[in-house]
């Protein structure tokens, strides 16, 4: 299934890099989102865009910056992470928010 | 009241047999419901929306009751590939946005 695509789809970054995951949907949806997926803790909502702007963020750190140039691509920069930021990040799209999403594979991030 | 509950389970039950687990929600302005599956180290699949009307598909079936605000998913006839986590999503308007929250999944294991 190639509906959302996520790349990479594994990192491993030091606290002072600056990264960012890809994330882009072939699915000509309106609405994208990013979720954070920690170990024993229920999915997590980042950010929603709808119609490339961005509509929703749920008090995430100033050292997560999203981007979303189009309705097809959407962008997590990372910088000066902290190790609690491991986790399993994942991009979905939708019609529009009320609309159910489809999920992309995830990135598996690692802060050493 | 948490937003969202499930019973994390594991529900551990025999091929072939029923099971059913709940979902309930605080909050009686909720307007959409889902239920989606999580394979281990996988994103979540939707699975199904649930209706106000209920929703069946093939072995699942969904239901939704407004008066207790609980969404419910029966599984009959279960094979081994139905072991997951069963995310239950619900969302609602908050101010001009819609609210998007993810249970933390009831864990499912079908026993050979």
């Amino acid at each position: 299934e190639t509906g959302v695509t996520q790349t990479p789809r594994h990192l491993v970054m030091g606290m002072t890099n600056k990264k960012s995951l890809k994330c882009e949907q072939h699915l000509g949806h309106n609405a994208m989102y990013w979720y954070k997926q920690s170990a024993k803790k229920p999915l997590e909502l980042m950010f929603v865009y709808s119609l490339e702007e961005r509509v929703e963020n749920n008090s995430v750190p100033s050292r997560f910056s999203p981007e979303c140039p189009n309705s097809s691509h959407l962008f997590l920069h990372l910088h000066t992470l902290q190790p609690e930021d491991s986790a399993l990040y994942l991009c979905a799209s939708s019609w529009d928010p009320s609309y159910e999403q489809y999920f992309g594979p995830g990135t598996r991030l690692t802060v050493t | 009241r948490k937003e969202v509950e499930q019973d994390p389970g594991p529900f551990n039950v025999p091929e072939g047999a029923t099971v059913a687990f709940n979902c309930t929600y605080s909050n009686s302005a909720s307007q959409s419901f889902f239920w989606y599956r999580q394979d281990c180290r996988k994103e979540p699949k939707l699975l199904m929306s649930v209706y106000s009307s209920g929703n069946e598909d093939g072995r699942f079936t969904a239901q939704l009751n407004r008066a207790s605000q609980y969404i419910s998913l029966l599984i009959r006839d279960s094979k081994l590939s139905d072991s997951a986590t069963y995310l239950c999503v619900v969302k609602h308007l908050m101010n001009r946005d819609d609210k998007i929250i993810f249970g933390k999944g009831t864990r499912l294991h079908i026993l050979p």
